[in-house]
């Protein structure tokens, strides 16, 4: 039973552009969603999140959006960096730091 | 400020053998999360440990089991390894506070092979 899904594992965007990952739950009592990244042969890294009380959250070229009653979440980044290809992991905790993560999305961004 | 440390980096282990997993977390921070990342997945919830003792488990059976140090640095120990404990293994730390919006501070992790 999985509770944070990610249905994309990948996606290739051409630099410059918009970058958008999804992500949807099932738990309507989580109250908080993150965003980590993960680089090969390095531990995830925390980017951005959003209290289930918000539906927008933004810092820099990253904004997440959250959407309670189709209980789904996405992360945009604009414009989309070749450094910004990576794992990125969609979490979900419930007034803890028990995160519960989705499988990931490995994100490409080309020239 | 001294990130998130974890030791060894890759090992091999034999089914049916133990393992020690060891992990220093960040300066400053009091609690210790210890995640499964199986090949494909996302990272999975093992245990934390709050002052000493452990704070709440995941879906793992007892043969997982961990100690955190006065100096909140933590242990990981698996007994009877079988062959699905080949992952890797996060520790991550953090402030236990009044509201935790769960942001975790990672190492670079434990890569465990069981042949």
């Amino acid at each position: 039973d999985q509770q944070v899904k990610q249905n994309s594992p990948s996606l290739s965007v051409q630099e410059g552009r918009i970058s958008i990952l999804n992500c949807d739950y099932t738990n309507s009592m989580f109250d908080y969603f993150l965003w980590y990244k993960k680089y090969p042969a390095e531990g995830p890294t925390f980017l951005i999140s959003i209290s289930s009380i918000k539906d927008k959250n933004e810092d820099g070229r990253f904004t997440v959006f959250l959407n309670k009653s189709a209980k789904h979440l996405s992360l945009h980044i604009v414009p989309s960096q070749p450094g910004d290809s990576a794992v990125y992991f969609c979490a979900a905790s419930q007034n803890t730091d028990k995160l519960i993560f989705g499988t990931g999305t490995r994100l490409q961004v080309f020239p | 400020e001294t990130g998130v440390t974890q030791s060894p980096t890759h090992l091999i282990k034999t089914r049916g053998q133990q393992v020690t997993l060891r992990c220093s977390s960040q300066s400053g921070h009091n609690t210790v999360s210890w995640y499964q990342q199986a090949l494909g997945q996302g990272p999975q919830f093992i245990f934390q440990y709050y002052r000493e003792e452990e704070n709440g488990r995941g879906n793992f059976p007892p043969r997982f089991s961990g100690l955190q140090f006065p100096n909140y640095s933590s242990e990981l120990n698996v007994n009877a390894l079988e062959l699905d404990d080949s992952a890797l293994y996060l520790c991550a730390s953090s402030r236990n506070q009044e509201v935790n919006t769960g942001e975790l501070f990672f190492g670079e992790g434990s890569r465990l092979t069981v042949l």
